[in-house]
């Protein structure tokens, strides 16, 4: 298997742009959740699906942030408009979604926004 | 709501030092943890994992972790660090039952001084 797959790799984008982040999980995979990580707030979860619905948003800084998982093979992370504060890497994992068993993690995706 | 900390933020040590993280959760139920390393400018990768049986955990690399259910607690350690270990490493925890929500600590950059 090819692990988690994140596009693009990085983005350089203008404030009040739209941006897109797409991620693949392991096929097989139930759970996917997506993080954001900047050096002022380390790890942060942004919100987690399981089975294709999300369970879990609270993570989600403002309205501005949307994410959807249409099926159990793709997942979007939309924020618009941008602004230069969502620059961060955005990471996207996902897991089984049962007991003994670890989260996969994709190779980010690193977000400029100018 | 579980949580997972991690209180040392950074450590600097020298090569061939001892290394102890600490890592403790709250909640009192049956947990699976794990040790995730992110070498700089890389993606969360797992180190070792306990699900269940002996307590002290071998992972890659000489790392190794003690759960000591009594202390909440799921440290990590390696007897001799090399420069080579340099990287941030988070704790994780995902809770038996339920929709295995994986939830991760702060994190922890090691610099290892040559």
């Amino acid at each position: 298997d090819a692990g988690v797959i994140q596009s693009p790799r990085h983005e350089v984008t203008e404030m009040g742009q739209e941006v897109t982040l797409r991620c693949k999980p392991i096929s097989g995979h139930n759970s996917l959740f997506w993080y954001r990580q900047t050096m002022m707030r380390g790890l942060e979860l942004l919100i987690y699906f399981n089975n294709n619905v999300p369970i879990d948003d609270s993570g989600m800084p403002e309205d501005r942030f949307s994410a959807k998982m249409p099926n159990a093979s793709f997942s979007t992370l939309k924020i618009q408009p941008s602004e230069p504060r969502d620059s961060a890497v955005y990471f996207c994992a996902s897991s089984l979604g049962r007991a003994l068993t670890e989260a996969f993690f994709g190779q980010g995706t690193r977000l400029t926004v100018v | 709501a579980q949580s997972v900390s991690q209180h040392n933020h950074h450590v600097i040590l020298s090569e061939a030092a001892s290394l102890e993280l600490g890592c403790n959760y709250s909640y009192g139920g049956t947990v699976n943890l794990f040790w995730y390393v992110q070498y700089p400018g890389q993606h969360l990768q797992l180190l070792l994992k306990y699900f269940s049986g002996d307590p002290l955990v071998k992972g890659i690399k000489g790392f190794e972790a003690e759960f000591i259910k009594s202390k909440f607690s799921f440290n990590l350690r390696k007897p001799s660090v090399q420069w080579s270990d340099t990287a941030e490493y988070f704790c994780a925890v995902i809770l038996s039952g339920g929709y295995q929500k994986v939830t991760f600590g702060t994190g922890t950059k090691l610099q290892v001084i040559p």
